[in-house]
């Protein structure tokens, strides 16, 4: 099975800051990892497909870049909103896997 | 608007059943397959059993398998989960999310979680 890892686990950042978290996959997965956001009591929000690709509706100041087994996921400028546990994932080959998550809170 | 709403969550002892639902609206249920995602309090999201359109292909994770039933019914837009011989590492927010149409394993859309706690 294809483990994820992420880090930092953790950032406290300021509004407008720009913020980066990283993502391996612990063998090659192309280009088939997708990140989600997540707010406390609340279901998982796609935010990129494909490594790179906007999922409809998610504001542009998120993006992705990577493929093979490095990833990440930029917010261009951190707004109130935006603070959330972020998660990587899989879906390169079964069981599809998620990262343990980076919280991103207020500093 | 892709809607999924789950019900069926409850307190339930340890070695109990408990089956889960998920109402589907707003897209072609036949079309697209569909998952189980569960999320331990304070914990990560793990995956749980994906169910092909026609039902013709179905998976379970390894925490699950022997235990659990993935089903639908895409006369009535629904989803299930069957619970059998629950333990205490089950507690969890149980998910139902879509497959997008183009990705297999990539979930496009989400419902707001049904809990299960299992405990005596």
């Amino acid at each position: 099975d294809i483990q994820m890892t992420q880090s930092p686990s953790s950032l406290s950042a300021s509004v407008g800051d720009r913020v980066t978290i990283t993502c391996r996959a612990s063998q090659g997965i192309s280009n088939y990892l997708a990140w989600f956001q997540q707010k406390p009591g609340k279901a998982p929000k796609s935010l990129i497909y494909a490594a790179s690709s906007l999922q409809s509706g998610v504001p542009s100041k998120f993006s992705g870049s990577g493929s093979g087994t490095d990833f990440t996921l930029t917010i261009s400028s951190l707004q109130p909103e935006d603070f959330a546990t972020y998660y990587c994932q899989q879906y390169n080959s079964y069981p599809p896997a998620f990262g343990p998550g980076t919280k991103v809170d207020i500093k | 608007e892709v809607q999924l709403v789950e019900s069926g969550g409850g307190l339930v002892q340890p070695g109990g059943s408990l089956r889960l639902s998920c109402a589907a609206s707003g897209f072609t249920f036949s079309s697209y397959s569909m998952n189980w995602v569960r999320q331990a309090p304070g914990k990560g999201l793990e995956w749980v059993s994906y169910i092909s359109s026609s039902s013709s292909t179905i998976y379970y994770a390894d925490s699950v398998k022997g235990r659990f039933t993935i089903s639908r019914d895409n006369a009535k837009n629904s989803l299930y989960l069957q619970m059998n011989s629950l333990r205490d590492e089950d507690t969890a927010v149980y998910y139902c999310a879509r497959d997008s149409r183009y990705y297999v394993a990539y979930f496009d859309y989400w419902g707001q979680g049904t809990l299960v706690t299992v405990s005596s």
